[in-house]
């Protein structure tokens, strides 16, 4: 079984719409991340939690929120989702400050 | 701010020829720098990191060197496979910044 796992893998939702992806994992990391990776842009962190109870804003937090349900679990949420919030968005873990993050296979979100 | 360059692709080779995909850094600190690669429809998987200065890292046939001198860390491998198509991402940490900060990614192509 995949260590991180993020479902969807695929979704495609009207612009105004509320939308979860969740992330769990079994790897027992204190930290987990949110990213999304468009074409020519890398990937851009959107929040990040070192904890249950501890929540980080990352570079590009507007129109996004989050919930730390569990260790294991962190769910991403757009609250009205828009066209440009089409991407590939990647959960990943990490029991480091300095070291590898673990990612997830990615939710391909499609806004119409 | 921190950040990380990496050279524009897409990079289309042969099967045996040379790699080389340069990858430059600006930091205030002294960052671990992470080469990761993302396999189509997968996330993405560290391949190789270097955690201080003259480090090299290395990792099913790829290298990279850690140069402080010329803030650089380039991924080499000396015969690519068809099976090394793939977008690769350099990225660095900071010592206490919690996260990670990627360049835009190459995509790497193969040819038989």
């Amino acid at each position: 079984d995949a260590d991180v796992t993020q479902t969807p893998r695929n979704r495609i939702t009207k612009t105004g719409k509320r939308i979860m992806l969740e992330c769990s994992q079994t790897k027992g990391h204190d930290r987990m991340y949110w990213y999304r990776q468009d074409p020519g842009l890398g990937l851009r962190l959107i929040y990040y939690s070192f904890d249950v109870k501890d929540i980080n804003k990352g570079e590009i937090s507007d129109g996004y929120s989050v919930s730390r349900q569990a260790q294991a679990k962190f769910s991403l949420s757009l609250e009205s989702a828009i066209p440009n919030q089409t991407a590939l968005y990647f959960c990943a873990t990490s029991d480091s400050p300095t070291y590898e993050q673990y990612f997830g296979p990615g939710t391909r979100l499609t806004v119409t | 701010g921190d950040s990380v360059t990496q050279m524009e692709g897409p990079v289309t080779l042969s099967e045996e020829a040379f790699l080389t995909i340069n990858c430059t850094y600006t930091a205030t600190g002294y960052p671990s720098l992470f080469w990761y690669v993302q396999y189509p429809g997968e996330g993405l998987q560290l391949l190789l990191k270097a955690t201080k200065a003259d480090d090299k890292g290395s990792n099913k046939g790829f290298e990279a060197t850690y140069r402080k001198e010329t803030t650089s860390f380039h991924l080499e491998k000396g015969s690519v496979q068809v099976s090394d198509s793939a977008v690769y991402f350099c990225a660095l940490s900071i010592q206490g910044a919690q996260k990670l900060v990627f360049g835009q990614g190459t995509r790497l192509t193969i040819n038989p």
